[in-house]
């Protein structure tokens, strides 16, 4: 199984902040990343998806890079709405696989 | 508007099933890709299964499969999941989730979930 390692597992940030997640593949998957936000009690909701397009609806200060092993999800100017826990998957390989998840909490 | 609602979590004994249902509404199910992914309580996601639009594809994780059976009525506008031989470790919130192939199999619209308790 392809393993997805998240790093940090959390974050402490202001309002305005930039922040940066970054997800590292056991093996290169090319672009078959994408990025969740979930808040407590909620369903995740698609942030990015193959990488770096971001899904319809979702802010601009959301931007997502990388490819082969190593990717990042970067929120520019952090918002009070963006305070919540991040994942990341990987659709390369049956089964598709998580990452742990970084929670990003207010400083 | 896309909706998808899960239904059918409770509690159950270790060994026993349940069927949890996914009801469709918004969209043209019958061209939609579907997922269930699963979330224990404090824990990450897990992906447990997806189906395609037509049923011709299906695939599970390596901790259901024999055991959990994905399967999608058309005409009904519903996903189901039935789950045998339950274990403590299914114990999760699952949600059920649009899958497209098209973006390299990102899930975009989410249920808001049901919680599966597997306890004696």
């Amino acid at each position: 199984d392809i393993q997805m390692t998240q790093s940090p597992s959390s974050l402490s940030a202001s309002v305005g902040d930039r922040v940066t997640i970054t997800c590292r593949a056991s093996q290169s998957i090319s672009t078959y990343v994408h990025w969740y936000q979930q808040k407590p009690g909620k369903a995740p909701r698609l942030l990015i998806y193959t990488a770096s397009r971001l899904q319809s609806g979702v802010p601009s200060r959301f931007s997502g890079s990388g490819s082969g092993t190593d990717f990042t999800v970067t929120i520019d100017s952090l918002q009070t709405e963006d305070f919540a826990t991040y994942f990341c998957q990987q659709t390369f390989n049956i089964p598709w696989t998580f990452g742990q998840g970084t929670k990003v909490e207010i400083k | 508007e896309v909706q998808v609602v899960e239904s059918g979590g409770g509690l159950v004994q270790p060994g026993g099933s349940l069927r949890l249902s996914c009801a469709a509404s918004g969209f043209t199910f019958g061209s939609f890709e579907m997922s269930w992914v699963r979330q224990a309580p404090g824990k990450g996601l897990e992906w447990v299964s997806y189906i395609s639009g037509s049923t011709s594809t299906i695939y599970y994780a390596d901790s259901v499969r024999g055991r959990f059976t994905i399967s999608r009525d058309n005409a009904k506008n519903s996903l189901y999941l039935q789950m045998n031989s339950l274990r403590a470790e299914d114990t999760a919130v699952y949600y059920c989730a649009t899958t497209y192939s098209v973006n390299n199999y990102a899930s975009d619209y989410w249920g808001q979930g049901t919680l599966v308790t597997v306890s004696s």
